[in-house]
């Protein structure tokens, strides 16, 4: 069975503050989703990673998955309160196979 | 250009009933996979269709069933209801053989009491 702990499961900050979340799994994916998803809607896809390493930017968020491709991260710079809600990871393992999410981290930022 | 599609957006049932939720997926994408998402955890992966065919399956009773039509919208069927069943069910729509991430809807709250 495939794994995805994310970390930490809260977070609270203040505006301007920088944070970052992780996704990690014993297993390998072949690509890495995140996902933003606010109170009673679905989530929003981010971005996807594929490569071992890769490294993708979205305005002040910065996507990194790892070596090994069995882990990635998020990072926020100058968090807003506009950047609170439930941020999920998710792994494929193939070709439109299914998505294995984590429980999400519930990022707070505070005016 | 319309998302994904789900229908209705809440729903309250009896214990012991069947519900049938909807679901229509973004224009040009084939596939389809339904999730459940408990309060306070991610989403879990119930199936995939593919081609009026169920693809893949998760963790899942037999009471938990589907269907694809030939437009490529979607049903989920759940029989005998239990408490446990209350969850957020989201459809996931996307283009056949992709490794990009979906597109979701944004769900339909089922309540069992």
């Amino acid at each position: 069975t495939q794994l995805l702990e994310q970390s930490p499961q809260f977070l609270s900050i203040q505006e301007g503050e920088n944070l970052t979340v992780y996704c990690n799994s014993s297993s390998v994916f072949s690509s890495l989703q995140w996902y933003r998803q606010e109170p009673g809607e679905g989530p929003v896809l981010l971005v996807t990673v594929v490569t071992g390493g890769e490294v993708k930017k979205l305005k002040r968020l910065t996507f990194q998955f790892g070596d090994a491709r069995k882990d990635s991260s998020l990072h926020i710079t100058a968090a807003q309160p506009g950047d609170t809600g439930l941020y999920l990871c998710a792994g494929q393992s193939t070709n439109a196979g299914k998505s294995t999410f984590g429980d999400g981290t519930t990022l707070t930022v505070k005016p | 250009d319309a998302g994904v599609t789900q229908s209705p957006t809440h729903l309250i049932k009896t214990r012991g009933q069947q519900v049938t939720l909807r679901c229509s997926p973004k224009s040009g994408h084939d596939t389809v996979s339904w999730y459940q998402q408990a309060l306070g955890q991610g989403p879990q992966f119930i199936f995939q269709y593919y081609e009026e065919e169920e693809r893949q399956r998760g963790n899942f009773p037999d009471r938990f069933s589907g269907h694809q039509f030939p437009n490529y919208s979607s049903e989920l069927n759940v029989n005998a209801l239990l408490l446990g069943d209350s969850a957020l069910y989201l459809c996931a729509s996307s283009p056949d053989r992709n490794n990009y991430g979906y597109t979701f809807g944004s769900g339909t709250r089922l309540t069992v009491v």
